[in-house]
């Protein structure tokens, strides 16, 4: 199974500032079918990205997604206060789907 | 937008069976594959399995002795059943269209006597 690792594990960051979070893969992501969550406590996660770089529907232009193989980024230019939250990365390439142990965005 | 929400028994006792049901609105539900996906408290997510409208379905191997995935399409809904189920099974389930692009609320899950 596709082993994926996110960093850093936090990310203290304050409104305005870019935060740059990581997600690699211990094998190459089939077809780059990586994606990118956020979730927030109490909540279902919610979709970002997919396909490493196609933001969801209705996702802010400020998230971005990049990378491809086994090396990828998600990319938050300004952060608002709503973006603090965890956030996780999974592979759906090949199974098993795997997820990442997640990036905590917190206020600094 | 895919509505889904998942139902079942909030707490089933060790070595027994969960049960959980999603059901779908606002899509077709022979359009994608479907999906459960678990998260132990405080912790992270795993995927369960998931099931096409073929009927085929794919399961992680940590939990495939354990789990079948099932679905009726004249109900649109889809069921998740997990044998012998342990203390280590209390999560928040949730059921999700395809690899996660539409979720359920999910439903917390106590594995406890």
């Amino acid at each position: 199974e596709i082993v994926l690792t996110q960093s850093p594990g936090t990310l203290s960051l304050s409104p305005g500032e870019r935060a740059t979070l990581s997600c690699r893969a211990t094998e190459s992501v089939t077809n780059d079918y990586l994606a990118w969550y956020q979730q927030k406590p109490g909540q279902a996660p919610r979709l970002l990205i997919y396909a490493a770089s196609s933001r969801a529907t209705g996702i802010p232009v400020r998230f971005s997604g990049s990378g491809s193989g086994t090396d990828f980024t998600l990319t938050i230019s300004r952060l608002e206060p709503e973006d603090f939250a965890v956030y996780y990365c999974q592979q759906y390439g090949s199974p098993p789907q795997t997820f990442g142990q997640g990036t905590k965005v917190e206020i600094k | 937008q895919v509505h889904l929400q998942e139902s079942g028994p909030g707490l089933v006792k060790p070595s027994e069976t969960l049960s959980l049901t999603c059901t779908v609105s606002g899509g077709s539900i022979t359009s994608s594959y479907w999906s459960w996906i678990r998260q132990p408290p405080g912790k992270g997510l795993e995927c369960i399995g998931y099931i096409y409208h073929s009927g085929i379905t794919n399961y992680n191997p940590s939990l495939k002795s354990r789990v079948t995935v099932s679905l009726d399409t004249s109900k649109k809904q889809f069921s998740l059943r997990l044998t012998s189920v342990t203390a280590a099974d209390t999560a928040v389930y949730y059921c999700a269209r395809d690899f996660g692009r539409d979720w359920g609320q999910g439903t917390l899950v106590t594995v406890s006597s």
